[in-house]
């Protein structure tokens, strides 16, 4: 039982490429999020969604975009990266009510040159 | 938006020593966990815990909700419980606010 799994585990992107990030989860999750980690910063969140299909912003959408086309699967996109995203991104799933019980995956590390 | 503030901001432990970390929030929340982000910059799920008192070995929590606070004790710590240690609250908003932690290092 693999939990949450981040793909890419490190990227590092010139201002203006695009990227994606992949979020699997093998619970039958129904709740999946992205979260920025900034340093000496807690986590904030991007987007978030509900189920398949669904997608929502959190706190910190700007410059970013999420698909939810299957249950298991959570994407995050960049369009054209700048520099304030270098990051460290995590994702979570819940199988509960809304931030109920939260599973990390193990973070993917971005920097924007 | 619900402010969580978590203090000792930094803690340094001799080894075998016991320790108190606590977290206050300024609103009523629906929910609170305690994660545990080690070294490697993993998260790790250690409580949930909106209202009462959980254990589990030399670790345990317990949250006041009627007075917006949360404390994590750890006994008998050891160098492995280095880390961060994030406090998280859930108002019904749609999003879990985390505060800035309380980086704990243990010494051997």
């Amino acid at each position: 039982n693999a939990g949450v799994t981040q793909t890419p585990k490190f990227r590092v992107l010139k201002t203006g490429q695009s990227m994606t990030l992949l979020c699997a989860q093998d619970m039958n999750h129904e709740y999946m999020y992205w979260y920025r980690q900034d340093p000496g910063m807690g986590l904030r969140l991007i987007h978030y969604s509900v189920g398949e299909g669904t997608t929502a912003k959190g706190e910190v959408p700007d410059g970013y975009n999420v698909s939810r086309l299957k249950k298991q699967n959570f994407l995050l996109g960049l369009e054209s990266a700048a520099p304030s995203q270098t990051s460290v991104y995590f994702c979570a799933s819940a199988g509960r009510e809304w931030a109920g019980e939260l599973f990390f995956g193990e973070g993917s590390r971005l920097t924007v040159l | 938006g619900i402010q969580v503030e978590q203090s000792p901001p930094d803690l340094i432990l001799q080894e075998g020593a016991n320790s108190t970390l606590r977290c206050n929030f300024s609103d009523s929340v629906n929910n609170l966990q305690w994660f545990h982000q080690n070294p490697w910059g993993q998260l790790i799920n250690l409580f949930y815990i909106p209202s009462g008192t959980k254990q589990n070995g030399r670790l345990s929590a317990t949250t006041v909700a009627t007075e917006r606070y949360s404390l994590l004790y750890i006994s008998s710590s050891q160098t492995t419980d280095s880390g961060v240690y994030f406090c998280a609250v859930e108002t019904g908003a749609n999003n879990l606010f985390f505060g800035t932690g309380t980086r704990l290092t243990v010494i051997p």
